[in-house]
């Protein structure tokens, strides 16, 4: 069964401070997704992680897979208020099974 | 482009009511989603649907059923409804195969059973 870990799961930050999400999954595979959910709205796609080493980058956000580690980071570059959100990772089990395992999501705070 | 639309959005129901939650999308995808997600427990798979006519179970299936008729809808429906299912309730949908393409999401039904 596939196990996916998000750490941590609560984030306050300061604006103008960086810092690393990071997802943890138990099994091969090399199809790692990064949602984000605003507060009581839907989740909308960040990044799409399809091999070893694949990094994306959109404004102030970075991630990256690496599947030898079974491990993806979500880099966050001198942060903003707009970018307080809870934060899912998703992985394919790589059987093309047609389903994705989510983490519990990572809840992050900006404050000025 | 609507994308993936749920309804309704909010609904109660009494304990032992039943009813059945709509998703529909016009994204031509072949894979559809329901997920509930409560406080502090991200999201989890109860039913999805490779293609027109085929469900699955996910992992929390018990107390819900499902059925896809149309390409372009998914239902979800409860029997009868119990506290334990006060949630929200999310529909996606996915292109088949190994593609590059993420789930897209609805906007989500909050339901609350008394």
């Amino acid at each position: 069964e596939l196990k996916v870990e998000q750490n941590p799961l609560f984030l306050s930050m300061q604006e103008g401070k960086n810092y690393t999400i990071y997802c943890n999954y138990s099994t091969t595979s090399d199809r790692l997704y990064w949602y984000r959910q605003d507060p009581g709205k839907s989740l909308e796609s960040l990044f799409v992680l399809l091999s070893n080493g694949a990094v994306k980058q959109e404004g102030r956000l970075m991630a990256s897979l690496d599947t030898k580690a079974r491990l993806s980071t979500l880099h966050i570059t001198a942060a903003v208020h707009d970018l307080s959100a809870t934060y899912f990772c998703a992985v394919d089990p790589g059987t093309n099974a047609g389903k994705s395992t989510f983490g519990d999501g990572t809840t992050l705070t900006v404050k000025p | 482009n609507a994308g993936v639309t749920q309804t309704p959005k909010f609904r109660v129901l009494k304990t032992g009511q039943s009813m059945t939650l709509l998703c529909a999308q016009d994204m031509n995808h072949e894979y559809m989603y329901w997920y509930r997600q409560d406080p502090g427990m991200g999201l989890r798979l109860i039913h999805y649907s490779v293609g027109e006519g085929t469900t699955a179970k996910g992992e929390v299936p018990d107390g819900y059923n499902v059925s896809r008729l149309k390409k372009q809808n998914f239902l979800l429906g409860l029997e009868s409804a119990a506290p334990s299912q006060t949630s929200v309730y999310f529909c996606a949908s996915s292109y088949w195969g190994r593609t590059n393409q993420p789930q897209h999401f609805g906007d989500g039904t909050r339901l609350s059973i008394l």
